[in-house]
């Protein structure tokens, strides 16, 4: 049965700080995996979609990377700002667009 | 604000009651899904449509009751529920559930308080 785990669950820095998030998961056998950003009392909104052939996908100030063989993703926010405060969640995906997720970071960006 | 709109935002019911969770999405995609995030647990998936056929039953209690008469639409009917459903219920579509390409787009999800 996959799992998937992100360390810390918590994270509070000052505005400029780049912010490093981890998740690992079990079962190597995915298709993707996704990070996803979850204001409170919201939905998830998708950030970065990284296929299993893939090692990094960038998008502005984001940086996720796929470590498939180790079962590891980091995501990486440059200068962060305090809008970035939310809770990220990370996800893989099997066999029937099942999504298995991590119990999520919350990151609190200081002004 | 996405294409994946639920209703109501806000739920407060007793264990005896009956109500409806209603999801409807605008993106023209074939496949929704039922999730339930509970405080302290991960995101946990309940039920998979496909095309309007149910194709993932994910272990769920049968007080819930799932119901997706077209693709846009998809119901999560409660019946005689427990304390511990009280969570928030996320609802998701995709374009199919079989491309690994496919992202699966969130509505803002039904806030359950079980009395």
């Amino acid at each position: 049965k996959q799992e998937v785990t992100q360390i810390p669950a918590a994270l509070s820095v000052p505005e400029g700080e780049n912010l490093v998030l981890n998740c690992s998961f079990t079962d190597s056998a995915i298709y993707n995996l996704q990070w996803f950003r979850q204001d409170p009392g919201k939905g998830l909104t998708s950030l970065l979609l990284i296929q299993s052939s893939q090692r990094e996908q960038t998008s502005g100030r984001l940086n996720a990377s796929l470590d498939k063989s180790s079962g590891r993703s980091t995501l990486y926010i440059a200068a962060s700002q305090p809008g970035d405060s939310a809770t990220y969640l990370c996800a893989v995906k099997a066999a029937g667009n099942k999504l298995t997720f991590g119990g999520g970071t919350r990151v609190l960006v200081k002004p | 604000e996405t294409g994946v709109t639920q209703t109501p935002r806000h739920l407060v019911m007793g264990m005896t009651n009956k109500k409806s969770l209603k999801c409807e999405q605008h993106l023209g995609h074939n496949a929704m899904y039922w999730y339930k995030q509970s405080a302290k647990k991960p995101l946990e998936l309940m039920f998979v449509y496909s095309l309007e056929e149910r194709v993932e039953n994910n272990s769920v209690p049968s007080r819930f009751s799932p119901e997706c008469p077209n693709s846009s639409h998809l119901f999560l009917h409660l019946h005689t529920l427990q304390p511990e459903d009280s969570a928030l219920y996320l609802c998701a579509s995709s374009l199919t559930t079989v491309t690994s390409t496919d992202t699966q787009y969130f509505g803002p999800g039904t806030r359950l308080t079980v009395l």
